[in-house]
Order: structure tokens, then sequence, then C-alpha cells
């Protein structure tokens, strides 16, 4: 069965330092790839999707992804961030029966 | 605008009294889901719907129904609800399960 492992539930990172939030994937089938992010007491929007072509994906707010086949993994990553990216992250793989399964997500938290 | 409502944004309701959290979205997209999450478990897909009257059970479907009869709609209906459904659901669309996802702002359920 497929499955999104999300390897840590809570990362804090000081301001202006880089960060990576890891995601793994299993399926033995071509997947699409998606980060989402919910601020506080939000719902969820697209951070950035990877579908074909290019492995390094660019998304919003600075951030970008790198689809690893062998390793099948997304992890995310954003050379700088700011107290603004607090929130949760959630990685998301759509596999070939339109199923979307999502990790557990992945608290960011931001130290002055 | 383009956006996704979900109604009602709270709801407290007894074990058995049977409700429907209604969804609409006005981007004519084809692909529409239901989602629960809960701290520590992310998002879970309890159904997905591909087109008007074609629906799939997600990972999470025990307990719930759901309809789609028109483009637009995607009820979620709880037959007879209990304590175990108590959680905060998230409705969302996009043109296919490929595409990017646009949630509603959540309902919060809680089952007596």
């Amino acid at each position: 069965a497929q499955s999104v492992t999300q390897l840590d539930s809570q990362v804090p990172v000081f301001e202006e330092a880089p960060v990576e939030l890891r995601c793994n994937y299993s399926s033995s089938v071509s997947v699409y790839l998606f980060w989402y992010v919910q601020y506080p007491n939000q719902g969820l929007q697209l951070l950035l999707k990877y579908l074909s072509g290019s492995t390094l994906v660019k998304g919003i707010n600075g951030f970008e992804a790198e689809f690893n086949k062998s390793q099948t993994s997304f992890h995310l990553r954003k050379p700088s961030v700011h107290i603004s990216d607090t929130a949760e992250y959630f990685c998301a793989v759509s596999v070939g029966d339109d199923k979307i399964i999502f990790g557990k997500g992945t608290r960011l938290h931001i130290l002055p | 605008e383009a956006q996704v409502t979900q109604n009602p944004r709270y709801l407290i309701t007894v074990t058995g009294k049977k409700l429907t959290v209604t969804c609409s979205q006005n981007m004519n997209h084809e692909y529409m889901s239901w989602y629960r999450q809960d701290p520590g478990l992310g998002l879970r897909q309890i159904y997905y719907s591909m087109n008007v009257e074609v629906t799939d059970k997600g990972d999470v479907p025990e307990g719930y129904k759901v309809s789609r009869k028109e483009k637009r709609n995607f009820p979620l209906i709880l037959e007879s609800p209990s304590p175990n459904q108590t959680s905060l659901y998230f409705c969302a669309s996009s043109l296919n399960s490929g595409g990017t996802q646009y949630f509603g702002p959540g309902t919060r359920l809680t089952v007596l």
C-alpha cells in the first residue's frame, strides 16, 4: 500500500537559518507529489508540486523541493526562514488510483 | 472569487443524530474530496469524487456517506455520528487528482 512518511513531527529552527523538512513515500507506480502549508487556524494551501520534468521544483515563499526517485523522497527546503513561516507542513502523494495520501505533518517552529 | 465553501463551520451534536456538512466549489473542478484532520494523524481522505455520480472510498470511509449529484456540490453525510468522528473536516477540489487542491475553511465537528 502507498504511504507517506514525514520523518519529523516538529522542527525548531532559528530565524534566517536554513531548513529542510523531510518526506519519503512508498509507491510502485508513478506519483504526483505535493507540499501544502497550514498556517495557524487556517485551511491548507499549496506550496509546490511535482508532476513530471525537472526534479527541482520551486514554490511560493522561497520554498523548493527536490524529487529523488531512487530514494523515493521529496524533501522541502528553504535557505533562510522567517517568523512568518511558522506553520504545519504536509507532504502528499497522488497515486494511480486517484487517492491522495497525506503525511502526518511537520510543525515548523521559528526561534527568534 | 474562486473558492470552496463549507457549512457549517462549527457544529456540536449528539451521538446518533444525522447530520450533513455541505461543500460547494465555483471553479468547475471535476475532483472533490473530503478529509478529516486529527492531531498527530495529519489529513486522512474519507471519500473522493472524480466527477458527477462517480465517488470512491478514501482511507477512512467508515461511518460516512457522500453524494455527487451536481458538479459543484459534494456533501458529507454522517448517518449516525459517534464521538470518534469528532474532528476537523476539510473539503477540497481540483481539476483532477494531480491538480492543485483548493481547500475549504474547515468544519469543526464535536459529537457528544
